[in-house]
């Protein structure tokens, strides 16, 4: 079964621009969350969509967005970009995304704002 | 603020020897643990969940969970050096929140040859 999924695997950026990531979760897998990962700030939750609404959200500005389509594919969106997003972010794919079901990462997207 | 802990290290031990990886989490909703490791450069990779106290082994892995002390570990026994990376220890929300997985700060272990 193929796993997680994420294009474009390297971006770079100017400050202000915006951006669009995209996650294909495990076939089968309906539940896509996305993480951002600093040195930092480590692991960080952005937010959760499951069959194409958002369930849960973290603690990041409004500048952060994202969707899910009937197909389970998500896509996330970074508007007016600081150089603070350059990170790696990763989605996970989950079943159902219930509090026991594992949740699976892809390969990450690493995007450079300069 | 859910909050979960971990020794940030780094942890040598050497081949063979058992590794010993120690997690506690602030949020006593919580109902599932996860271990994972990360390699430098590359994404998490899940190697062991639990929910229920006690232990439950995988392999040359072993989680432990503990609500009551809301702590977990990682045994890693006969380590070998492809076990060197980050372990990182994720705690599930809890109510209100059970989809959003809390990371602590990882653990870089080496295992030295």
């Amino acid at each position: 079964k193929a796993g997680v999924t994420q294009t474009p695997r390297y971006l770079i950026k100017t400050r202000g621009q915006q951006v669009t990531l995209s996650c294909s979760p495990i076939s089968g897998h309906r539940s896509v969350s996305w993480y951002q990962q600093t040195p930092g700030q480590g692991l960080q939750f952005l937010f959760e969509y499951f069959s194409e609404t958002q369930r849960n959200k973290g603690n990041f500005p409004g500048r952060f967005s994202g969707r899910q389509f009937s197909n389970s594919r998500s896509e996330m969106n970074v508007s007016t970009l600081e150089l603070g997003d350059s990170a790696l972010y990763l989605c996970a794919s989950s079943l159902a995304g219930l509090s026991y079901n594992e949740q699976f990462f892809g390969p990450g997207t690493r995007l450079t704002v300069l | 603020q859910k909050e979960v802990e971990q020794n940030s290290g780094p942890l040598s031990v050497p081949e063979g020897a058992i590794a010993s990886l120690n997690c506690t989490y602030s949020d006593r909703g919580s109902q599932s643990f996860f271990w994972y490791r990360q390699y430098s450069g590359k994404s998490p990779e899940l190697i062991m969940f639990i929910y229920s106290n006690g232990d439950k082994e995988d392999g040359r892995f072993t989680a432990q969970l503990n609500k009551a002390s809301q702590y977990v570990s990682l045994l890693i026994r006969d380590s070998q050096p492809s076990d060197s990376a980050t372990y990182l220890c994720a705690v599930n929300g809890g109510a209100g929140s059970a989809r959003q997985l809390t990371f602590g700060s990882g653990t870089q272990l080496t295992v030295l040859p």
